[in-house]
């Protein structure tokens, strides 16, 4: 079964400061991963995919199969950012998405 | 482009009765649709999935006769809340994948259902 954790409920930043919002994966197959974010009273919106190598929103998040993490990156977090943060894994072929419990990120001015 | 709607965003029904909420797809075509449940500060817990033209598959634990799901076309899937009591009060989040974008899910605004 596959499981995806996101060990941190709450994270608080200075603005300005990096910030690091943790996930790490278990499955057993070949994973694809993404990162999906929902600011206060929005609907959840894709941030980024490991396959796309992008960087969204000054955020990065590199896939590291050997710590099996896909950790979610910014050297220098905004207030803008402040939101609840959830690290997806696909399964298969029906497209469904295992999500972690969520990380909510305050950005303090 | 690649808006899911949901309607409505808001619903109040007494227990015993049943509630029907829509999905979808505006602007694109949707190979498979997911319904999900929020609970306050928790993650999303996916329901089911729902492919155009076949019945429906259930998480465990997802009651099939009470959550009833349709999906009538590429662009609509409906979730009937049957019989609802308080617990099934919640905050229900429909998604759709696009073709030809593998697992990338676009989700819509939320329903929120309250059962009195």
């Amino acid at each position: 079964a596959q499981r995806v954790t996101q060990p941190e409920k709450l994270l608080s930043v200075f603005k300005g400061a990096p910030v690091e919002l943790k996930c790490n994966y278990s499955y057993s197959g070949s994973p694809e991963l993404f990162w999906y974010v929902q600011y206060s009273r929005q609907r959840l919106q894709l941030l980024l995919r490991h396959i796309s190598r992008e960087s969204i929103k000054g955020f990065t998040a590199d896939l590291n199969k050997g710590e099996t993490s896909f950790h979610l990156k910014k050297p220098f977090a905004q207030e803008e950012d402040s939101a609840m943060y959830y690290c997806a894994l696909a399964e298969g072929s029906n497209y469904k998405l295992t999500f972690g419990k969520g990380t909510l990120l305050t950005v303090n001015p | 482009g690649a808006v899911v709607s949901q309607h409505p965003s808001r619903v109040i029904c007494k227990s015993g009765t049943s509630v029907k909420i829509e999905c979808r797809s505006l602007d694109f075509q949707a190979t498979t649709m997911f319904w999900y449940r929020q609970f306050p500060k928790k993650s999303l817990m996916l329901m089911a999935t729902s492919n155009e033209g076949s019945k429906a598959t259930y998480e465990q634990g997802v009651e099939k006769d009470k959550f009833l799901i349709n999906h009538a076309s590429l662009t609509l899937s409906t979730l009937t809340v049957t019989s609802a009591h308080p617990e099934d009060s919640s905050f229900y989040i429909c998604s759709a994948a696009r073709a030809g974008r593998g697992h990338e899910q676009y989700f819509g605004p939320g329903t929120r259902l309250t059962v009195t």
